[in-house]
C-alpha cells in the first residue's frame, strides 16, 4: 500500500486530454512539493514535472502539473501513442522523513 | 551529459549481502549541493526509495530498510555504493542509482533529475 494514492489505470484516445490524480496527506503533499515521473516500458523513470508544475527542458508543454491541498494532478493534453507509459508521483513525507511514491498509473492510449 | 551506471551481481543468495556500485560520468560526485540515491522497483510493482547520500557522507535511509542498508561515497572513483544485508526474495528488484536535484534534503529527495538504467538483482538460492 503506497503512501500516495494513484488510480492504477487511465486511458484515452489520441488527441484527448487525460488527468492522473495523486492523493496524499498533510505530511507529504500538503506541506511539500510534488514531482512526476514517466516510465516507458522497459526503461528507467524520467522526470516529467518537478516542484508541482515545472517542466524540465525537453518535456513537451502538453504535460502539466498542479497541486491543491493534499492532492496533485498530472494532465496530458493532445494525447499521443508515445505517451503510453506508467506515471508516478512523489513527494517528501515529514512523518516518514523520506520521499514517498505513488503506486503508479498505467496510461493506455486506445 | 551526466550518466550513471549501476554494477554488481545479478544474483544474490538469501541471507547474504547485496552490493551495488554506481559509477558517475560527465559530472563530479563532489559537486556541492547534489545528493545521490538508490531507488528500487520489484518486478511489476512501483518505486521504493532506499536511501540518499551527500558527497560528504551524510546519509538518509528509508526507515523500513534502515537496519539493513549502508551507503557510501568514493569521491576518488566518482562512485557511490549500496549494501543491503540479510536479503530475502522480497528484495528482488531492479535497482536504480540516481542524482537528486540540488537543495535541502526535503526538496531534493523526491526530485530525481537523473536515473541510471537500472540493474536487476534476483535473490534466490
Amino acid at each position: 500500500q503506497s503512501v500516495l494514492t494513484q488510480p492504477p489505470s487511465a486511458s484515452g484516445t489520441p488527441g484527448q486530454r487525460v488527468t492522473i490524480s495523486c492523493s496524499g496527506s498533510s505530511s507529504n503533499i500538503g506541506s511539500n512539493t510534488v514531482n512526476w515521473y514517466q516510465q516507458l516500458p522497459g526503461t528507467a523513470p524520467k522526470l516529467l514535472i518537478y516542484t508541482n508544475n515545472q517542466r524540465p527542458s525537453g518535456v513537451p508543454d502538453r504535460f502539466s502539473g498542479s497541486k491543491s491541498g493534499t492532492s496533485a494532478s498530472l494532465a496530458i493534453s493532445g494525447l499521443q501513442s508515445e505517451d503510453e507509459a506508467d506515471y508516478y508521483c512523489a513527494a517528501w513525507d515529514d512523518s516518514l522523513n523520506g520521499p514517498v511514491f505513488g503506486g503508479g498509473t498505467k496510461l493506455t492510449v486506445l | 551529459q551526466l550518466q550513471l551506471q549501476e554494477s554488481g551481481p545479478g544474483l544474490v543468495k538469501p541471507s547474504e549481502t547485496l552490493s551495488l556500485t554506481c559509477t558517475v560520468s560527465g559530472g563530479s560526485i563532489s559537486r556541492s549541493g547534489y545528493y545521490w540515491g538508490w531507488i528500487r522497483q520489484p518486478p511489476g510493482k512501483g518505486l521504493e526509495w532506499i536511501g540518499t547520500i551527500y558527497y560528504s557522507g551524510n546519509t538518509y535511509y528509508n526507515p523500513s530498510l534502515k537496519s539493513r542498508v549502508t551507503m557510501s561515497v568514493d569521491t576518488s572513483k566518482n562512485q557511490f555504493s549500496l549494501k543491503l544485508t540479510s536479503v530475502t526474495a522480497a528484495d528482488t528488484a531492479v535497482y536504480y542509482c540516481a542524482r537528486h536535484a540540488p537543495g535541502g534534503i526535503a526538496a531534493a529527495a523526491a526530485h530525481i533529475q537523473h536515473w541510471g538504467q537500472g540493474t536487476l538483482v534476483t535473490v534466490s538460492s
